[in-house]
């Protein structure tokens, strides 16, 4: 079955960008979805179709795809953009509806 | 405004049953195909199952086929798991989502604030 491999955790100073990457075998075919979760709530999409940012989300956050590699970016990070981040995909291929989710990233703001 | 609030979760013996409800609001609730996803504590998000506008399809995750149920009254504007013969490890907390109406791919612009389940003895 389709795999989505994310690193675990990364840090980040304030101002600086954060790049989170969500890794598949040819994940530039798919479109793939981001969501942000802060401890003990629910997840917020921030991003969506590789690129698009949902009514309400900054400027701030921008995604990427292409090859093997999908990529959510966060540019002049706050300490409020701590948060665990993960991507997801719909695997179309199987006749069965598969929704993957990445294991997540956890983005400490040192 | 876009409202899930799920209920129904609590503490249940492996082998039990329980049911979950989602009440939906703010938007046409029989448009939108829903899905119920949990997380585990300490652990990431999975995927559960889905339901389209009008019921005719349905989806699981292989793990949870044939033992849970996902269903919706549309004229309740209701989302429901009916989760039988319960495992610890479907020890979670569930959540409700609404999925976007983008016929392309499936992802969830609204989310419930969940609903704790624990299988324990």
């Amino acid at each position: 079955s389709y795999v989505l491999t994310q690193p675990p955790s990364m840090s980040v100073a304030p101002g600086e960008t954060a790049t989170i990457t969500c890794g598949g075998i040819n994940i530039g075919s798919k479109s793939v979805h981001w969501y942000q979760q802060k401890p003990g709530q629910a997840p917020v999409l921030v991003v969506y179709d590789d690129t698009a940012r949902p009514s309400g989300i900054p400027e701030r956050f921008s995604g990427s795809n292409s090859g093997n590699t999908a990529t959510l970016a966060i540019s002049r990070v706050k300490a409020g953009d701590e948060a665990d981040y993960y991507c997801q995909v719909w695997d179309s291929r199987s006749v069965h509806l598969h929704v993957l989710f990445g294991g997540g990233t956890k983005l400490t703001v040192l | 405004e876009v409202q899930l609030v799920e209920s129904g979760g609590g503490l249940v013996q492996p082998g039990g049953s329980l049911r979950l409800s989602c009440a939906a609001s703010g938007f046409t609730f029989s448009t939108y195909s829903m899905s119920w996803v949990r997380q585990a504590p300490g652990k990431g998000l999975e995927w559960v199952a889905n339901i389209k506008q009008d019921e005719n399809e349905k989806y699981y995750l292989d793990s949870v086929k044939g033992r849970f149920t996902i269903s919706r009254d549309n004229a309740k504007n209701s989302l429901y798991l009916l989760m039988n013969t319960l495992r610890a490890d479907d020890t979670a907390v569930y959540f409700c989502a609404r999925e976007s109406p983008d016929m392309a791919t499936i992802f969830f612009d609204y989310w419930g604030q969940g609903t704790l389940v624990t299988v324990s003895s």
